[in-house]
């Protein structure tokens, strides 16, 4: 079974500086996907980016970047130029290709902004 | 293009009775997925619905139970609620056939048992 590790229960950054969550996963499956999902106090999750592990090129939107390193099964998300909106629970997920779309999630980080 | 909706926002109950959420996807989707989310912790997958069938089953118990319609709104069911159960029940959906196989989240049903 795979399962999604984040080390960091909470994180800090000051506005407009950066800051990196960890994600770690286990799988014994070589095709799959990844996610970083923001869910802020409004409950509701938000995609904030997707990996296809079968692409090398690190994928990016806006301030959001990710750092994918398959041999080390190691997902980070690096926030730039932090904003007030950005604070939010955030969790990474897989999903496998052979088990249906069915995403595994970890515990999440809490990522507070400071003024 | 309307997103994802959940119904109702929040619902109290008691221990022993039933429940039923709602959830209608985003148009153009066919597949719904269900997820628990307790306190402090991500989501759990409980079960998925594809054309009205289910496809995919988390570590649940059986008296968690869902429906697709035709329309592919989806409903999950919970009888002889717990106090365990208490926790926001995520809905999401996707068209995985259709090309767009990540998954939109609704806003969620906060479920608390008394």
């Amino acid at each position: 079974a795979q399962t999604v590790t984040q080390s960091q229960p909470e994180m800090s950054v000051q506005e407009a500086e950066t800051v990196t969550l960890s994600c770690t996963y286990d799988t014994s499956e070589s095709d799959y996907y990844l996610f970083w999902y923001k869910q802020p106090p409004s409950r509701q999750m938000i995609l904030v980016i997707r990996q296809e592990a079968y692409k090398q090129q690190n994928a990016t939107e806006n301030r959001f970047s990710v750092n994918f390193q398959k041999a080390a099964k190691s997902f980070s998300l690096k926030i730039s130029d932090s904003q007030l909106g950005d604070a939010a629970m955030y969790f990474c997920a897989y999903r496998s290709l052979s088990s249906g779309d069915k995403l595994t999630f970890g515990t999440g980080t809490r990522l507070a902004v400071r003024p | 293009e309307t997103g994802v909706t959940q119904s109702p926002t929040h619902l109290i109950k008691t221990r022993g009775q039933q429940v039923t959420l709602r959830c209608s996807s985003q148009s153009g989707h066919n597949t719904v997925s269900w997820y628990q989310q307790a306190l402090g912790q991500g989501p759990q997958f409980i079960f998925q619905y594809y054309r009205e069938e289910e496809n995919g089953r988390g570590n649940f118990p059986p008296r968690f139970s869902g429906l697709q319609f035709p329309n592919y709104s989806s409903e999950l069911n919970v009888n002889a609620l717990e106090l365990d159960d208490s926790a926001l029940y995520l809905c999401a959906s996707s068209s995985p056939s259709g090309g767009t196989d990540t998954q939109y989240f609704g806003p969620g049903t906060r479920l608390t048992v008394l």
